[in-house]
């Protein structure tokens, strides 16, 4: 069965100090992975996509990568701003399947 | 329009009502996605369509909730005697089939 497993369900971070971000997947065939951003009564926003181990992509203060098993989202010198939930998703077919996010808190 | 459109944001509903939430996508993308997500939760696949055509319906969690997409734009997620366990902020997304969706703000169900 395809499933994406995120941890932790929260973290809490002090702006400055940087940490990762973990999701684990299973699945047959990776088409793609996804990271969303997405904030408190809003839909889910695109940040990245990885397809194959090792990519690894850069967007402001986040950095992506990709190995076989999971990919993880580094954040660094984070600040208040980048407080969040951070989804994660496989492309089975034609649909993402998400992982149930890390929700992300940054106090100045 | 710019983005995903979706109306109304929030509804209240009466345990056993009929409601439809509407999905205007991004002109021009041909694939259409509905998901639901419940609160703490990631979203939750209920169906597919490419143009008109519903390919997947496979998330769709009963034969209470129906969607359709008669001219390949506009969508209608419709729900049935709604339970209170259909709560949650039922989501749409487009795509121009290269994976990424673009998702609309949500349209939060809350059924009394």
């Amino acid at each position: 069965e395809d499933q994406v497993t995120q941890s932790p369900e929260a973290l809490r971070l002090q702006e400055g100090e940087s940490s990762s971000l973990n999701c684990s997947y299973t699945v047959s065939g990776l088409r793609g992975l996804f990271w969303y951003r997405q904030d408190p009564g809003k839909g889910p926003e695109f940040l990245f996509t990885l397809y194959s181990a090792g990519e690894e992509k850069e967007k402001e203060r986040l950095k992506a990568t990709l190995t076989k098993k999971e990919s993880f989202l580094h954040i660094t010198a984070p600040k208040p701003e980048d407080s969040a939930t951070y989804l994660c998703a496989v492309q089975v077919a034609q649909k993402l399947v998400f992982g149930q996010g890390t929700r992300l808190t940054i106090n100045p | 329009g710019a983005g995903v459109s979706q109306s109304p944001r929030y509804k209240v509903a009466k345990r056993g009502q009929d409601v439809a939430l509407r999905c205007d996508p991004i002109s021009g993308h041909v694939s259409l996605f509905w998901y639901q997500q419940a609160l703490g939760q990631g979203p939750e696949f209920l169906t597919y369509f490419q143009n008109e055509a519903q390919l997947d319906k496979s998330g769709l969690p009963s034969d209470r909730f129906f969607a359709e997409r008669p001219e390949g734009s506009v969508s209608t997620l419709k729900i049935q005697r709604t339970q209170q366990e259909d709560s949650a902020v039922y989501l749409c997304a487009s795509s121009t089939n290269t994976g990424e969706l673009f998702f609309g703000e949500g349209s939060r169900l809350t059924v009394l």
